[in-house]
């Protein structure tokens, strides 16, 4: 699976738009990138995901680059229960989805 | 619709003892999965199980090993706690297996191991 490479921390005023990236150069064509986000010590959560086109749903939108070497991930009016950290993730046809160190994102009142 | 329930939520043992996480999902998925989780570090793949009757090592499997014992649970068991074991274990399941298309993980709340 193709590894991503994530910036470790942002911050983002509260009601304003949040946007982190992700790179993941090595992606394969069947890979798909996922985004999930683990607020304190709770399990990780799904926000949404994406192969080629851009997604949008009632928590996020996935804006995926057309060489899909790279991703960001959109949350359009942060507000301080999003503070979490936020992981992406590449995965292709395997059951192995495999986490890295994600971006602290920290919303400021 | 309870999604994925793990047992215990906390846990202290002594080195060298054993003990089996119990992880149980009734939402009728085909995979689950066990990962763990250092402080302040992101999340590690000790096992996962495509489908009931099959596992396969992940990123950090040496210590531990897993019984899919139907497909609603998936255990973990320690058989000689180090304290290097000490971390917060997450049980997880997804619907499809062998496919990325749709492939969204459900985590459980977490169990906290403290090996002393």
């Amino acid at each position: 699976d193709a590894k991503t490479t994530q910036p470790p921390s942002m911050d983002c005023a509260e009601g304003r738009a949040a946007n982190l990236p992700c790179n993941h150069s090595t992606i394969s064509g069947n890979e798909y990138v996922y985004w999930y986000r683990q607020i304190h010590s709770q399990g990780p959560q799904y926000i949404i995901h994406g192969l080629k086109n851009n997604e949008t749903n009632e928590m996020a939108s996935l804006i995926i680059t057309e060489d899909r070497k790279s991703s960001t991930l959109i949350l359009p009016h942060a507000t301080l229960r999003d503070t979490a950290v936020y992981y992406c993730i590449v995965n292709g046809a395997t059951n192995k989805l495999i986490f890295g160190t994600g971006t602290l994102l920290a919303v400021q009142p | 619709n309870a999604g994925v329930t793990q047992t215990p939520k906390f846990q202290v043992l002594k080195t060298g003892q054993s003990m089996t996480l119990q992880c149980a999902q009734d939402m009728n998925h085909n995979s689950m999965y066990w990962y763990r989780q250092d402080p302040g570090m992101g999340l590690r793949l000790i096992y996962y199980s495509a489908s009931e009757g099959t596992t396969d090592k992940g990123e950090v499997p040496n210590g531990y090993n897993v019984s899919r014992l139907n497909k609603r649970e998936f255990s973990l068991r320690l058989e000689s706690a180090a304290p290097s074991q000490t971390s917060v274990y997450f049980c997880a399941s997804s619907a499809i297996s062998g496919s990325s298309a749709g492939n969204t993980i459900y985590f459980g709340e977490g169990s906290w191991l403290t090996v002393v």
